[in-house]
């Protein structure tokens, strides 16, 4: 397992319903980020954070709803996914604001299918 | 126009080749370059990151960056059954705080 942790692992959900994935990082990194992987597209950036306050929002649907209590943890609340939405959500985690290079580490990602 | 193209693959080549990959980009204004492998099931991992133009080797792996040219390239000696996998080349801006990712390489390593 990696320095980042994602739970749930899978996660099938209704259109209707409100789920929320989690991500936990004790790296004492300050910056953490949401992707988004679907087959044979690069990975799309949603969200950063840095030291609990976003610092982007790369255009994502208000039915993607992000929230930062602490430098430590990061949550993705979904309400009304649509079955495009279906793919790989990643969390990430970088040291400083990520602007040095040093690269991120990721979680293994939640598994989203919307039916 | 993407900013970052890479090799689309998929890549199979038996164990003990050499293996290229590479991308190209378009913005001269990156200046951090890095690597990833994907194993099937799991996230991004870093494997190497530099800042320059020229070689950077760790262990079976170098990464070469040419900027004049806008071309990285990961080259991967002896290659092992274990190196299969999604490699990503990514790049960021100075001062951006923000990766931009290839689309990623499927290689193979035949036993």
């Amino acid at each position: 397992e990696t320095g980042v942790t994602q739970t749930p692992r899978h996660l099938v959900m209704g259109m209707t319903n409100k789920k929320s994935l989690k991500c936990e990082q004790h790296l004492g990194h300050n910056a953490m980020y949401w992707y988004k992987q679907s087959a044979k597209k690069p990975l799309e950036l949603m969200f950063v954070y840095n030291f609990k306050e976003q610092t982007e929002n790369n255009s994502v649907p208000s039915r993607f709803s992000p929230e930062c209590p602490n430098s430590s943890h990061l949550f993705l609340h979904l309400h009304t996914l649509q079955p495009e939405d279906s793919a790989l959500y990643l969390c990430a985690s970088s040291l400083g604001d990520g602007k040095e290079g040093h690269g991120y580490t990721f979680g293994s990602g939640t598994r989203l299918t919307v039916v | 126009q993407k900013e970052v193209e890479q090799d689309p693959g998929p890549l199979s080549v038996p164990e003990g080749a050499i293996v290229s990959l590479n991308c190209t980009y378009s913005n001269s204004a990156f200046q951090y370059f890095m690597w990833y492998r994907q194993y099937s099931r799991k996230g991004p991992e870093l494997l190497m990151y530099t800042y320059s133009s020229g070689n950077k080797e760790d262990g079976r792996f170098t990464a070469q960056v040419d900027k004049s040219s806008k071309y990285i390239s990961l080259f991967i000696r002896d290659s092992q059954p274990s190196d299969s996998a999604t490699y990503l080349c990514a790049m960021i801006l100075t001062n951006a705080g923000k990766s931009t990712f290839g689309d990623g390489t499927t290689l193979t390593v035949k036993p």
